[in-house]
């Protein structure tokens, strides 16, 4: 069965400081690859996705990813994080032809002003 | 436009109660998902539709939960005889007909907690 792993379940970073949230998936064909966000208060929403294409995806707000194949991995990086970055932050995959989300544990961000 | 809605957007029940939780999917979505998040969790795939058609419901945690979209647009989760392991979010997603890569929008959950 697919799962995916994320490394850290809390981050506490100063803000400017920059963020690399690590993801790690255990399926072996092709997948979709997805961040989504949730803020305090509100829904999950979709920050960047990969399906095919350039391996590094941008995002919202200054966000992207590197998509390494070879390493199962589709870290999570921003040279310079916001006080409004604070949030909950879900790594998720999908096979190629599946449309089910396999999402990891998450990781709650918290930035200090 | 209109996002993806759920109600009733909190519900308590008792041990044993049914409950029924209703999703509203953006309009001209064909694709409708339900996810369950326990606290501290990501979210888990219980159920997906297309149009009217439970294409998959293999997370469906046992015989007591149950989901139907019968006109192919609004769908209703519904757990019989509830039990205290069904506390959790209860969430709702809807996306574009299949194509590699679709993005699911999420709406804000049903906070369900049995006593």
């Amino acid at each position: 069965a697919q799962s995916v792993s994320q490394h850290n379940h809390h981050v506490i970073l100063s803000e400017a400081a920059s963020l690399e949230l690590g993801c790690n998936y255990s399926y072996g064909g092709t997948v979709n690859l997805f961040w989504y966000v949730q803020y305090p208060g509100q829904h999950l929403q979709l920050l960047l996705k990969y399906f095919s294409g350039d391996p590094l995806v941008k995002g919202i707000k200054g966000f992207e990813a590197e998509f390494i194949k070879s390493k199962f991995s589709f870290n999570l990086r921003k040279p310079s994080v916001q006080w409004s970055d604070t949030a909950e932050y879900f790594c998720a995959v999908s096979r190629e032809y599946g449309n089910k989300l396999v999402f990891g544990a998450g990781t709650i961000l918290r930035v200090k002003s | 436009g209109a996002g993806v809605s759920q109600s009733p957007r909190y519900k308590v029940a008792k041990r044993g109660q049914d409950v029924a939780l209703r999703c509203d999917p953006i309009s001209g979505h064909v694709s409708l998902f339900w996810y369950q998040q326990a606290l501290g969790q990501g979210p888990e795939f219980l159920t997906y539709f297309q149009n009217e058609a439970q294409l998959d419901k293999s997370g469906l945690p046992s015989d007591r939960f149950f989901a139907e979209r019968p006109e192919g647009s609004v769908s209703t989760l519904k757990i019989q005889r509830t039990q205290q392991e069904d506390s959790a979010v209860y969430l709702c997603a809807s996306s574009l007909p299949r194509r590699l890569g679709e993005t699911q929008y999420f709406g804000p959950g049903t906070r369900l907690l049995v006593l």
